[in-house]
């Protein structure tokens, strides 16, 4: 199985700031990974596919990037409504699997 | 618009079986495949397995074979999960998500709601 190793687990940051969240994979995943944001009670949302690609309706302060076994994803400016734990998941191989997550709150 | 909707939360004992349904709109339903993902309350996401929703065929996860039953009802739209035998340990919300029409395009872009499934004496 493909291993997700998400960093960090948790992380406090202040409005405006830019935060990355970091997605490391224990073998290549050939850029066939996914951003989920998921808020308490709710289902996950996908962000990015493809590792850098928007989903539409995703405003453009969140990005993906990477290759290979390293990914990132980065929100610019944070806002209020960007409170929420974030996943990271791999459909390069089956089983597909995530991250562990990270949980972002405002500092 | 596409939705994914799920049915009710379930209180379980020991030993019995649950249905989950998960009631597709807004697409072909037979054009992309169904994904189950569970859930433990304030944990994180664990893929259970999808079914290809063109021939019927389940792919069950490691930890999820056995008691585990993936199927469909193609005339209504609707993707299942039976689940027998429970545990104290398969308490969990469980999701159905939308996968892609081709293996390498299967993000999750649309989700259901989540059914709490809850087991307990």
């Amino acid at each position: 199985d493909i291993r997700m190793t998400q960093s960090p687990a948790s992380l406090s940051a202040s409005l405006g700031e830019t935060v990355n969240i970091e997605c490391l994979a224990s073998e290549d995943i050939y850029s066939d990974l996914a951003w989920y944001q998921q808020k308490p009670g709710k289902s996950p949302q996908l962000l990015i596919y493809n590792a850098n690609s928007l989903q539409n309706g995703v405003p453009s302060r969140f990005s993906g990037s990477g290759s290979g076994t390293q990914y990132s994803l980065k929100i610019n400016s944070l806002q209020s409504e960007d409170v929420a734990t974030y996943f990271c998941q791999q459909y390069n191989n089956y089983p597909r699997t995530f991250g562990g997550g990270t949980k972002l709150e405002l500092k | 618009q596409i939705q994914l909707v799920q049915s009710g939360p379930e209180l379980k004992k020991p030993g019995e079986s649950v249905k989950i349904s998960c009631k597709a709109s807004g697409y072909t339903f037979t054009d992309y495949a169904m994904h189950w993902v569970k859930q433990v309350p304030g944990k994180g996401l664990k893929w259970m397995g999808w079914i290809n929703t063109y021939t019927g065929k389940p792919t069950y996860a490691d930890d999820f074979k056995g008691r585990f039953v993936f199927s469909l009802e193609a005339s209504a739209s609707t993707a299942n999960l039976q689940i027998s035998n429970l545990k104290n340990e398969d308490t969990a919300n469980v999701f159905c998500a939308r996968g892609g029409t081709t293996v390498a395009m299967d993000w999750f872009a649309y989700w259901g709601q989540g059914t709490l499934v809850t087991v307990s004496s």
